[in-house]
């Protein structure tokens, strides 16, 4: 089945306890990017690659790290998390760029206390 | 930076009733894409619209792109409980110095009661 996977979806942490979120596709998209969702602010992007090895700041990307050492993966890196990191966190991958169907995954609900 | 405005915030209506959500941007829009995000998932993509002035339908969802593509709308007819959620637009900032970016509206929480 054709997926985004994320890994954890689930996270209570502490404030500058370095954590690491996992995305993964199988759909050998190119274009991977990730995103915050906080109420009435819609959608952020944090961070985006079009392709292994390129990565790019999107709205938000202060306090967070991204990598994309091979195609499929691209972790969410946060090196000293704080509250206001506190967020619905999701990934997304595309075949090409941004222009074309964004797939989703099912998001992950991080608390930082 | 571009703004995108989403009207109503949110939206309260009857089963059968018909709505119209709206998304305007503070610039022109590269193409606009516009998702439907249900509780406890993921967005889904509904439609991309390229063409100033393009009108796009899926099933009982109308979708308008401006003459200026500056602003769109969706348009319900005869909403349904199943068509409740957060309808989010987006600019694919294609083409430009921000290729790769996807800037996103506030979102418009739909509720359709039976």
């Amino acid at each position: 089945e054709a997926q985004v996977t994320q890994n954890p979806r689930y996270l209570i942490t502490v404030t500058g306890k370095k954590l690491t979120v996992t995305c993964s596709q199988n759909m050998n998209h190119e274009y991977m990017s990730w995103y915050r969702q906080d109420p009435g602010l819609g959608l952020r992007q944090i961070y985006y690659s079009m392709n292994v090895e390129v990565t790019d700041k999107g709205d938000v990307p202060e306090g967070y790290k991204v990598s994309r050492k091979e195609k499929r993966n691209f972790p969410l890196i946060l090196e000293s998390p704080s509250p206001n990191q506190t967020s619905l966190y999701f990934c997304a991958s595309s075949l090409s760029g941004n222009v074309n169907e964004q797939f989703f995954g099912p998001g992950t609900r991080l608390t930082v206390l | 930076t571009q703004l995108l405005e989403q009207s109503p915030q949110f939206l309260s209506i009857q089963e059968g009733e018909n709505l119209t959500v709206y998304c305007n941007s503070s610039s022109v829009f590269s193409s606009l894409q516009w998702y439907r995000q249900e509780p406890g998932e993921g967005p889904v993509l509904l439609v991309t619209v390229v063409t100033g002035g393009e009108v796009k339908k899926l099933k009982r969802l109308t979708f308008q792109f401006g003459d200026a593509r500056k602003d769109s709308s969706l348009h319900i007819t005869a909403a349904q409980p199943g068509d409740t959620g957060l309808y989010l637009c987006a600019d694919t900032n294609a083409g430009g110095t921000s290729y790769g970016k996807l800037t996103f509206g506030q979102g418009t929480i739909l509720t359709v009661h039976p």
